[in-house]
C-alpha cells in the first residue's frame, strides 16, 4: 500500500468548478510534487515543493494553483480548467529534494486522483 | 534536454516466454529507478540502481545499470498476466534537478 495518499480518487469538473486535489503523506518527507499523467504516457512534472516552499515551477497555466501548507500536505486547485487537462494527478513524495544532488531522489507515488473536465 | 529513450513501446507476449525493456541515454544518471503501474493506479517502485555494472533481482525480474551509468535493462523471466502492465524508468537529472521519465513500456502478458 502507497504511503501517499490522494483525495478524491474521481472527480468530474465543469469548466466553471472550483475543486482542489489533496495529498498526504506521513514519512517524513520534505519535498512533495505534483505529476500529470495522460492514459499509456509517462508522468509529466508540474509543480515541486521542498520544505513547503515552491522550488520548481513547470510553465503550468494559472489555472492550476499549488499549495503546501506544511510538510506533510499538498493541494492542487483548480479552476477554470479545459477539456485537454483530463488526466490522472499523482502526488509523489521524496526525503529531500535538491537541484544538484541525486540524494533521495527514489520517488513514492501515490495512487492519483483521476479528474474529467467536461 | 536529458532524454531517456525506452524500447519497444508496447509489448504482447504469451505467459511463460522470456522478455526485456531497455531504457537508453547519451547522457550519465546518478541513479534510475523502476517503476510498474497499473491501469488506475499510480507508479509502484520496483528498483533503484546507483552504482555502473550493478545487477539487482526482484523474484523473477532482473534489473541491469549499464557500467557507465547512461542506460539499464530490465529482464523478466517466465512472465505472468500478473506482470501485465506499464513499466517505466526514471533518472535523476542533476543539471534540472528532477526526474527523467521514459516514454514507458506498456507490456501484456496473455495467459
Amino acid at each position: 500500500d502507497t504511503e501517499v495518499t490522494q483525495t478524491p480518487k474521481h472527480l468530474v469538473m465543469g469548466m466553471t468548478n472550483k475543486k482542489s486535489l489533496k495529498c498526504e503523506q506521513h514519512m517524513g518527507h520534505r519535498a512533495m510534487y505534483w505529476y500529470k499523467q495522460k492514459a499509456k504516457k509517462p508522468p509529466e512534472l508540474m509543480f515541486v515543493y521542498s520544505y513547503e516552499k515552491l522550488s520548481i515551477n513547470e510553465s503550468v497555466p494559472s489555472r492550476f494553483s499549488p499549495e503546501c501548507p506544511n510538510s506533510s500536505l499538498l493541494n492542487l486547485h483548480l479552476h477554470a480548467l479545459q477539456p485537454e487537462d483530463s488526466a490522472l494527478y499523482l502526488c509523489a513524495s521524496t526525503p529531500r529534494w535538491d537541484r544538484s544532488r541525486s540524494f533521495g531522489n527514489t520517488i513514492y507515488f501515490g495512487e492519483g486522483s483521476w479528474l474529467t473536465v467536461v | 534536454t536529458q532524454l531517456l529513450e525506452q524500447s519497444p513501446q508496447f509489448l504482447s507476449i504469451q505467459e511463460g516466454e522470456n522478455l526485456t525493456v531497455y531504457c537508453n541515454s547519451s547522457s550519465v544518471f546518478s541513479s534510475l529507478q523502476w517503476y510498474r503501474q497499473e491501469p488506475g493506479e499510480g507508479p509502484v517502485l520496483l528498483v533503484t540502481v546507483v552504482t555502473g555494472g550493478e545487477v539487482k533481482k526482484l523474484k523473477r525480474l532482473t534489473f541491469q545499470f549499464g557500467d557507465a551509468r547512461k542506460d539499464s535493462s530490465l529482464h523478466i523471466t517466465a512472465a505472468q498476466p500478473g506482470d501485465t502492465g506499464l513499466y517505466l524508468c526514471a533518472g535523476f537529472n542533476t543539471n534540472a534537478g528532477k526526474s527523467t521519465f521514459g516514454d514507458g513500456t506498456t507490456l501484456t502478458v496473455k495467459p
